[in-house]
């Protein structure tokens, strides 16, 4: 079992659609849970963070963490066709030897206009 | 400010031989993470270097290697190249105690 996983998709809605990306994990040592969006022939970038459980909204966007479940979720309000792209989770743990961080195998989002 | 980067960006060889990629970090940043990203796969982890130390390594051969330099410019090298080695493969740097906030557009390596 992988220690996060991640439905690859592909995923396709609609210009302005609700998006719901999610991602399990079994180590319950992870602290940080962040997103990245990875558009093509790109390197992935940064989206968001959380630290421990809860929401955090950015705009659109808003990431949730279910520490109990050990599930976590990015929702993009009012889609956009810009918002195409890979989605990629992420989580980190801390240890003596600094951050060590898995990813998870990506979402592929398609937003038809 | 610029940005993480990567060179070369594209890259093909033939198996059997050896690839040297670079990284530049952003400037102050002391912490260079390699991972490689296949369509099966994913980012994998390959290694991390703190202050010119591997600091952390994951599950790949020893074919793999890499290295800091005191300007904290990084190497990773691949020797004995093998066509499962096909990948992007992409560096991140951070602050010490942070989160990797910031990749290179990754080197595309292909084996033929």
């Amino acid at each position: 079992q992988k220690e996060v996983e991640q439905d690859p998709g592909p995923l396709s809605v609609p210009e302005g659609a609700i998006v719901s990306l999610n991602c399990t994990y079994s180590n319950s040592a992870f602290q940080y849970f962040m997103w990245y969006r990875q558009y093509s022939r790109k390197g992935p970038e940064l989206l968001m963070y959380t630290y421990s459980s809860g929401n955090k909204e950015d705009g659109r966007f808003t990431a949730q963490v279910d520490k109990s479940s050990k599930y976590i979720s990015l929702f993009i309000r009012d889609s956009q066709p810009s918002d195409s792209a890979t989605y990629l989770c992420a989580m980190s743990s801390v240890n003596t030897g600094g951050f060590k961080t898995i990813f998870g195998a990506g979402t592929r989002l398609f937003v038809k206009a | 400010k610029a940005g993480v980067t990567q060179t070369p960006r594209y890259l093909i060889k033939t198996r059997g031989q050896q690839v040297t990629l670079s990284c530049s970090p952003i400037s102050g940043h002391r912490s260079v993470s390699w991972y490689q990203q296949t369509p099966g796969q994913g980012l994998q982890f390959l290694f991390e270097y703190f202050s010119e130390t591997q600091r952390n390594k994951g599950n790949f051969p020893g074919r793999f290697s890499g290295r800091q330099f005191s300007n904290s410019r990084s190497e990773m090298n691949v020797s004995t190249l093998e066509l499962g080695d096909s990948a992007l493969y992409l560096c991140a740097s951070s602050l010490e105690g942070q989160i990797l906030a910031f990749f290179g557009q990754g080197t595309r390596l292909t084996v033929v």
